[in-house]
C-alpha cells in the first residue's frame, strides 16, 4: 500500500534561515510523483513544487527545493531564507504518474512550520 | 486569487438540515475533486470527476451527494450529516486527472 510519512508534526525556525521539512513515502510502482503543498490559515491549499520519479535531478522552484533520495525514499522539502510569511501547515504528497489509473493523490498528516521573528 | 472558489467559506448545520457547498473554477481544467480534511488526519479524497463523469467514489457516506453539471462547476449536497462529519471541505481542479494542484480555500463545515 502507498503511504506519506511526516514525523515532524511541528517545528520552529528563525527567521532568515534555511528549514528542511521531512517526507517519506512508499510505493511499489515505478513511476509516481511528489508533491508538497502550502496551507495557510486561511485554509487554501497552495502547491509548492513537483518531483517525477524519473527526474535525475532535485527540483527547485524559488526558495523551495526537493531533496529527492529515491533510494531512501525521501522526499524532503528545503526552503531557503525563511520569511514570516512562510508560517503555514506543509503536506507532503505523492501520486501515481500512469495516466491510465484513475488513481488518487495521497497526503501526509502533514508538518505545521512556525517561523520567529 | 487562487483561481478555484468555494462558498460558502464557513457552514454551520444540524443534522437533519440540507445543505450544498459548491466550487467553481474558470481554469480550462477538466478534472475536479472533493477532498475532506479533518482535524489530525490526512487529506481524505472524496470524489473525482473527469469531464463531468464520476471516476471516483472513495467510500463516501450517501450522505454526502456530489454533483457536476459541467466541468466548472461542481457541488457537494449534504443531508443528513453527523457531527463527525464537521471538517474542512476543500475543492480542487486539474487539467488532467490524478494530479491536483490548484484547491479552493475550502468550507469549514459543523454539524451541530
Amino acid at each position: 500500500a502507498q503511504k506519506i510519512t511526516q514525523t515532524q508534526p511541528g517545528m520552529f525556525v528563525q527567521e532568515k534561515e534555511a528549514v528542511t521539512l521531512d517526507c517519506t513515502y512508499d510505493t511499489s510502482d515505478q513511476s509516481y510523483g511528489l508533491f508538497w503543498y502550502k496551507q495557510p490559515s486561511s485554509g487554501e491549499m497552495i502547491f509548492l513544487i513537483y518531483q517525477g520519479s524519473y527526474d535525475e535531478q532535485n527540483a527547485t522552484e524559488g526558495r523551495y527545493s526537493l531533496n529527492f533520495q529515491k533510494a531512501r525514499k525521501s522526499a524532503n522539502l528545503v526552503i531557503s531564507a525563511s520569511q514570516l510569511g512562510d508560517s503555514a501547515m506543509y503536506f507532503c504528497a505523492m501520486s501515481p504518474t500512469l495516466m491510465n489509473r484513475d488513481d488518487k493523490i495521497i497526503f501526509g498528516k502533514g508538518t505545521r512550520l512556525h517561523i520567529l521573528p | 486569487e487562487t483561481g478555484v472558489t468555494q462558498t460558502p467559506r464557513h457552514l454551520v448545520m444540524g443534522m437533519t438540515n440540507k445543505k450544498s457547498l459548491k466550487c467553481e473554477q474558470h481554469l480550462g481544467h477538466n478534472a475536479m475533486y472533493w477532498y475532506k480534511q479533518s482535524a489530525k488526519k490526512p487529506l481524505e479524497l472524496m470524489f473525482v470527476y473527469n469531464f463531468k463523469e464520476q471516476t471516483e467514489n472513495n467510500s463516501v457516506p450517501s450522505r454526502f451527494s456530489p454533483e457536476c453539471p459541467n466541468s466548472s462547476h461542481l457541488f457537494l449536497h449534504l443531508h443528513t450529516l453527523q457531527p463527525e462529519d464537521s471538517a474542512l471541505y476543500l475543492c480542487a481542479s486539474s487539467q488532467v486527472l490524478a494530479v491536483p494542484k490548484i484547491f479552493g480555500p475550502g468550507t469549514r463545515l459543523t454539524v451541530l
